[in-house]
């Protein structure tokens, strides 16, 4: 799997738009973009996914640019429950789903 | 409907003994993963099943196992625990589709003291 590069920290005021980088020149074809989130303590929560479209749902969009090598996670209005580890995964679509997770960033949303 | 469900939530053991490790996946989900994650090391991928067979494997030693029954459920065994083993271990489900994100669990506390 493919791996990723994100900065290990962002800090976005409260109600502005918090957008997450990702870097992953070396995705293949076959790979998704996936993004989770874990707040402290708890279990990582799916966000979106994307293969070369962008996406949009109730909780985030994702931005993946033209040759696939880096995306952006958006969040268009932040609320300081938003505070968590974001992480940017690159998955196959093909053979066995196992998420490799790196460091991620640590998005801190300020009141 | 209900969400992926891991028990015990904590759980304290002594060096060399075992444990297990159970995880309910939501229903109709066929895929469970398991992963440790630890401050040092972060999330690791431990291994994953599918219908009842191991897909895919993440680089531990045969002291971590794990099987899953014919309901979809999980468990994950230590055998001759260490202390390094202390870590949140998490378990994830999906439909096993290509494509579909994981739902994951609120994790088992192990504490190896």
């Amino acid at each position: 799997d493919a791996k990723t590069t994100q900065p290990p920290s962002m800090d976005c005021a409260e109600g502005r738009a918090a957008n997450l980088p990702c870097n992953h020149s070396t995705i293949s074809g076959n790979e998704y973009v996936y993004w989770y989130r874990q707040i402290h303590s708890q279990g990582p929560q799916y966000i979106i996914h994307g293969l070369k479209n962008n996406e949009t749902n109730e909780m985030a969009s994702l931005i993946i640019t033209e040759d696939r090598k880096s995306s952006t996670l958006i969040l268009p209005h932040a609320t300081l429950r938003d505070t968590a580890v974001y992480y940017c995964i690159v998955s196959r679509v093909t053979g066995a789903n196992n998420l490799f997770f790196g460091t991620g960033t640590r998005l801190t949303v300020i009141p | 409907k209900a969400g992926v469900t891991q028990t015990p939530r904590y759980l304290i053991k002594t060096r060399g003994q075992q444990v297990t490790l159970s995880c309910s996946p939501i229903s109709g989900h066929r895929s469970v993963s398991w992963y440790q994650q630890t401050p040092g090391q972060g999330l690791q991928f431990l291994f994953e099943y599918f219908s009842e067979t191991q897909r895919n494997k993440g680089n531990f030693p045969g002291r971590f196992s794990g099987r899953q029954f014919s309901n979809s459920r999980s468990e994950m065994n230590v055998s001759t625990l260490e202390l390094g083993d202390s870590a949140l271990y998490l378990c994830a489900s999906s439909s096993g589709q290509r494509g579909y994100g994981y739902t994951f669990g609120s994790g088992t506390r192990l504490t190896v003291v």
